[in-house]
């Protein structure tokens, strides 16, 4: 069983502060993929990351996935009351980019 | 364009009744995912379809769930019996066949048993 945890389980902070979550697993996956869920929605993806040692950013959001394929950090800098929510991490369980195994997420709180 | 389309939104139902819910997925998407959230096990993925045939359904929790995809879009999930232990979030996604995918969820079904 591929199984994904991510920390801090919680997390509150002030706006404009810099923040890291992370997601780890004891196995390898082909791709890892970010999400970000608001309250009463479903979850949107934010980027997916596939080569080890990748970075991608995406405004003030930078992902990084481990070089062995097995982790993956999420750094939010100058956090806004608008990035507030649950952020999941999702690993892909079979290689062909369609099932995913999710984490159990890291609720963000920014407060104003 | 109309993201995936969930209904109902709301449902609370007593124990043992049947449950039924449904998903509109975003026209032209071949893949369709059902999904339960809860705080105690997060989202896990329940059954997913491919051009309407199930692919996955080592989710399924036991057989008082069943999930059919008659045509490309529409889909069900059905809770018989419910139980208040089935009381949680249930969302669809869709997706096109492409390498590393994306999912586009749903708004989500909470479902109450009591």
């Amino acid at each position: 069983t591929q199984l994904l945890e991510q920390s801090p389980q919680f997390l509150s902070i002030q706006e404009g502060e810099n923040l890291t979550v992370y997601c780890n697993s004891s196995s390898v996956f082909s791709s890892l993929q970010w999400y970000r869920q608001e309250p009463g929605e479903g979850p949107v993806l934010l980027v997916t990351v596939v080569t080890g040692g990748e970075v991608k950013k995406l405004k003030r959001l930078t992902f990084q996935f481990g070089d062995a394929r097995k982790d993956s950090s999420l750094h939010i800098t100058a956090a806004q009351p608008g990035d507030t929510g649950l952020y999941l991490c999702a690993g892909d369980v079979d290689n062909y980019g369609q099932n995913f195994v999710f984490g159990p997420g890291t609720r963000l709180s920014v407060l104003p | 364009d109309a993201g995936v389309i969930q209904s109902p939104r709301h449902e609370v139902t007593e124990m043992g009744q049947e449950v039924t819910l449904r998903c509109k997925p975003i026209s032209g998407h071949d893949y369709l995912f059902w999904y339960r959230q809860t705080m105690m096990r997060g989202l896990e993925l329940l059954i997913y379809f491919n051009n309407n045939v199930p692919i996955d359904d080592s989710g399924m929790p036991e057989d008082r769930f069943s999930a059919k995809m008659p045509n490309a879009s529409f889909s069900t999930l059905k809770i018989q019996p419910s139980e208040p232990r089935d009381s949680a979030v249930y969302f669809c996604a869709s997706s096109l066949e492409e390498e590393y995918n994306e999912q586009f969820f749903g708004p989500g079904t909470r479902l109450t048993v009591l």
